[in-house]
């Protein structure tokens, strides 16, 4: 099946540091999303882009859809404590045709106070 | 605001039982989704549903069978457990109609541990 590269995998970094992560695939997309998941929690939603070159913010959290429409980052300023969990990406096919989303394998975010 | 639970967050079985795990939804969304979630794996969609008494197979629909009797709840059933569906199971449900059909809404998940 269709496949979402995340990266990076793990990310350890001190409070207030920003934090850069992204998605990429060889497959075009139209939707992209991006969701955040606490521990023992489902993913919840923080952003949803829908056009190419799309950049969107939500508090401090800034992602944008890839010009290619191939890829999608998420950025993450001045980090806090709270901050920590695991970050998904998923995007919606193109040619699709159904409700089925592709989900990246998560960024895990650890953040030292 | 937008609310998907479900039944349980902990669930403890045996190999070989028959177990239910039930979702709701008060959002009034016609598409709902059972997921499972392992380490390394990511998540993997198991089945989907568009509308009342409709169903269509994930990636991975083997050893899983789902009931959708009303429109706000989709029932994942394990006919007989094994210990391969140890997992953390995520239900979602989503509006149809473009964009935001694929804005995905996941309840709290369920980690079932089969012995």
């Amino acid at each position: 099946g269709q496949q979402l590269n995340q990266s990076p995998q793990s990310m350890f970094i001190q409070e207030g540091e920003d934090v850069s992560m992204n998605c990429t695939s060889s497959s075009i997309f139209n939707t992209w999303l991006w969701y955040k998941q606490d521990p023992g929690e489902g993913p919840v939603l923080l952003i949803a882009l829908y056009k190419a070159g799309e950049l969107t913010s939500n508090g401090r959290l800034t992602a944008q859809f890839g010009i290619t429409r191939k890829d999608s980052f998420l950025n993450i300023s001045a980090s806090i404590p709270s901050d920590v969990g695991i970050y998904f990406c998923a995007g919606q096919l193109l040619q699709g045709g159904s409700e089925k989303l592709v989900f990246g394998k998560g960024t895990k975010l650890t953040v030292n106070p | 605001d937008v609310k998907v639970t479900q039944s349980s967050r902990y669930l403890v079985k045996r190999t070989g039982e028959k177990v239910f795990l039930e979702c709701v939804q008060d959002m009034d969304h016609e598409n709902m989704f059972w997921y499972r979630q392992d380490p390394g794996l990511g998540l993997r969609l198991i089945y989907f549903s568009y509308d009342v008494k409709m169903k269509e197979k994930g990636d991975i629909p083997e050893g899983y069978s789902v009931s959708r009797e009303k429109k706000e709840r989709f029932s994942l059933i394990l006919e007989s457990a094994s210990t391969n569906q140890t997992s953390m199971y995520l239900c979602a449900s989503s509006l149809p109609g473009q964009p935001i059909d694929y804005e995905q809404y996941f309840g709290p998940g369920t980690r079932l541990t089969v012995t």
